[in-house]
């Protein structure tokens, strides 16, 4: 079958550094998405990997390892808005997506 | 965890045509679920909201008479795709929002308009 593994739930201080971890299983690859979703609103997009490495958009970056079924989202200098649930997803070879459940962030001062 | 289902998966259709896309939610009520679309290797995009016993919400751009969404339970969403042409072609998602605005995501499904 095919898995997509992330923690459910993740604390992390004002001003510091997490990463977000997310393995998959999955029938082929097409690309990975990290989303963020605020509670009560839409997820709205932060990264698409598709070829191994570190990918650097500002505060966020996303890692990925096709070889290992491995990546991960960095935040730096997190701030209370931070504080949402990463969702990540993986295309198939189908091109469906496959859902991980979510990772709820909690950012305290 | 909750799950979401949609149906079908894969629809290939005709120019013209009118296709039906279902949204459940099986292990939860939802007030409200959402309906997005995506084109290959690009973010989701917003297509409405759609609440239960009320008319949808669209986004900017979405016309409303073509994706017509109806959300007659709480478990159930259909959007319709009316006189569907091969631009309409495009992955299609719905997401069911559970109490506390936890939204899960439907699996998808793909649309091929000839």
């Amino acid at each position: 079958g095919q898995n997509i593994d992330q923690p459910t739930e993740m604390t992390a201080t004002e001003g510091a550094i997490v990463q977000i971890n997310c393995t998959y299983q999955t029938s082929g690859f097409n690309g990975l998405f990290w989303y963020q979703q605020h509670a009560g609103e839409a997820p709205t997009f932060l990264s698409y990997n598709v070829l191994d490495g570190l990918e650097e958009k500002g505060r966020f970056s996303s890692f990925l390892s096709r070889s290992k079924g491995y990546s991960y989202l960095l935040l730096k200098e997190l701030q209370m808005k931070d504080s949402a649930s990463y969702l990540c997803a993986v295309v198939d070879s189908n091109y469906q997506l496959i859902w991980g459940a979510g990772t709820k962030l909690i950012i305290k001062p | 965890g909750a799950v979401v289902s949609q149906h079908p998966s894969r629809v290939i259709c005709k120019s013209g045509t009118s296709v039906k896309i279902e949204c459940r939610s099986l292990d939860f009520q939802a007030t409200t679920m959402f309906w997005y679309r995506q084109f290959p290797k690009q973010s989701l995009m917003l297509m409405a909201t759609s609440n239960e016993g009320s008319k949808a919400t669209y986004e900017q751009g979405v016309e409303k008479d073509k994706f017509l969404i109806n959300h007659a339970s709480l478990t159930l969403s259909t959007l319709t795709v009316t006189s569907a042409h091969p631009e309409d072609s495009s992955f299609y998602i719905c997401s069911a929002d559970r109490d506390r605005g936890e939204q899960y995501f439907g699996p998808g499904t793909r649309l091929t308009v000839t």
